[in-house]
């Protein structure tokens, strides 16, 4: 069976700090991988997704990038963090574009 | 107008009881539907997708669609405290991602 693997599950940084959080799926091949975030009391916002390696499309312009290594290997990455980027950040993956989207347990940033 | 409406709730209901959970979706063109369940602090989590019009039952779940309408709701019957969460519609509106709306709290009490 397909599992996500997210971490850390918790961070606290300072502003200015670098960002970098991972995530991995086992028990597929070329998934399509997303990361979303989603601030206190509102919606999910698509930040980044990627069909493949080296392949990423961005939703949001904003000082956040995103990098797929490897086949199941997603990286969200800063040099210098805002205020603003503090949220509940969740990395999923899905069979197709479009198609239902399982998640990684979330790492919940607080930028201080 | 937003692409996929939720109202945000709080819906309370008391245990036994059904909840009924509405989605409201812009794009007539949207082939897929999904519901997820998210837990506070909890990522979310899948518990329906449907794709034709009617209805498609999964345990104590209903979900239904009516495209005609551009709606799609989610009944949990015999509802119960555990099921209290913030429940997510999710649409493919012909695109390569998912919109999600906001979320409707659910309460359930005993």
């Amino acid at each position: 069976s397909q599992t996500i693997h997210q971490w850390p599950a918790t961070l606290v940084q300072p502003v200015g700090s670098p960002l970098s959080l991972e995530c991995t799926v086992e028990g597929t091949s070329n998934p399509n991988l997303y990361w979303y975030r989603q601030a206190a009391g509102r919606g999910l916002q698509l930040l980044f997704y990627s069909v493949g390696i080296g392949q990423i499309s961005s939703e949001v312009p904003q000082n956040l990038s995103a990098s797929r290594p490897q086949d199941r290997q997603f990286i969200l990455s800063s040099k210098k963090l805002l205020l603003s980027d503090s949220g509940f950040y969740l990395c999923a993956w899905s069979v197709g574009l479009g198609e239902k989207l399982f998640f990684g347990s979330g790492t919940q940033l607080s930028v201080l | 107008q937003k692409e996929v409406e939720q109202n945000s709730g709080p819906l309370s209901v008391p245990e036994g009881a059904i909840a009924s959970l509405n989605c409201t979706y812009s794009d007539r063109g949207s082939q897929s539907f999904f519901w997820y369940r998210q837990y506070s602090g909890k990522s979310p989590e899948l518990i329906m997708s449907i794709y034709s019009n009617g209805d498609k039952e999964d345990g104590r779940f209903t979900a239904q669609l009516n495209k005609a309408s551009q709606y799609v709701s989610l009944l949990i019957r015999d509802s119960q405290p555990s099921d209290s969460a913030t429940y997510l519609c999710a649409v493919n509106q012909n695109t390569d991602k998912l919109i999600f709306g906001t979320g409707t709290r659910l309460q359930v009490f005993p």
